[in-house]
């Protein structure tokens, strides 16, 4: 059974770094195809995908955020981390990390953490 | 980046009721769409992979169709437990786009 949980600061500062852990079980990222992904969620709206590395640490991020994202993985402890600086009021989100499935050229997400709400004020 | 269209982004319906939301693609997709539902409070679960293939236990009464730009989600016969909202997701290309969401309220 896959799991996966994420862990940081609830509240952040406008100018802040964010970092974000997600402690996953049940899969290697070490195994071809496999990834993990953060998808971000403003309080009502859509769902927004943010970055994603790969078995390979292959790393992928949002065109509109590059610049402020980092995404790393720790194998022998089964994490992923998310940095995101210069941290705004407009990040505050429900942050998910989820692990990219695939059959062939096919690949969705799931399944998804519980998420973590962080928000950002002064 | 791939935009994403929902719609309906809301609707009532009860009990019984066979739903139907369409999602549209700015441009060709193939068949490389996702269809997920949240229910408040909780994390997206997937319901359909690549346009019309039902994710593992994930009851029948759920289905996908479309091809190219167009697609849809079909419940056949709504249950309580799927008062919720829904998004498609295209995997064609980088960066992965969500849509908008259709909010499926009790009638």
């Amino acid at each position: 059974q896959i799991t996966l949980k994420e862990s940081g600061p609830t509240l952040v500062k406008p100018t802040q770094t964010l970092t974000l852990t997600c402690s996953f079980s049940g899969f290697s990222l070490t195994t071809t195809g496999v990834g993990v992904g953060w998808i971000r969620q403003p309080p009502g709206k859509a769902l927004e995908w943010l970055a994603l590395i790969y078995w390979d640490d292959d790393r992928r991020y949002s065109p509109s955020l590059k610049s402020r994202l980092t995404i790393t993985q720790d194998t022998s402890k089964n994490q992923v981390v998310l940095t995101m600086t210069n941290m705004d009021p407009v990040d505050t989100a429900t942050y998910y990390c989820t692990h990219r499935g695939e059959n062939g050229d096919y690949s969705w997400f799931d399944p998804w953490g519980q998420g973590t709400l962080v928000t950002v004020s002064s | 980046d791939i935009q994403m269209t929902q719609s309906p982004s809301s609707l009532s319906a009860s009990v019984g009721d066979r739903v139907t939301i369409t999602c549209r693609a700015s441009q060709s997709i193939s068949n490389y769409l996702n269809w997920y539902h949240q229910k408040p409070g909780k994390a997206p679960k997937l319901l359909i992979y690549a346009a019309s293939s039902l994710q593992s236990g994930v009851p029948s009464r759920f289905s996908g169709s479309g091809s190219g730009t167009d697609f849809t989600l079909t419940i056949s016969s709504l249950q309580p437990e799927d008062f919720a909202t829904y998004y498609c997701q295209q995997s064609y290309s980088t960066p992965p786009t969500f849509g908008g969401g259709t909010k499926v309220q009790i009638k």
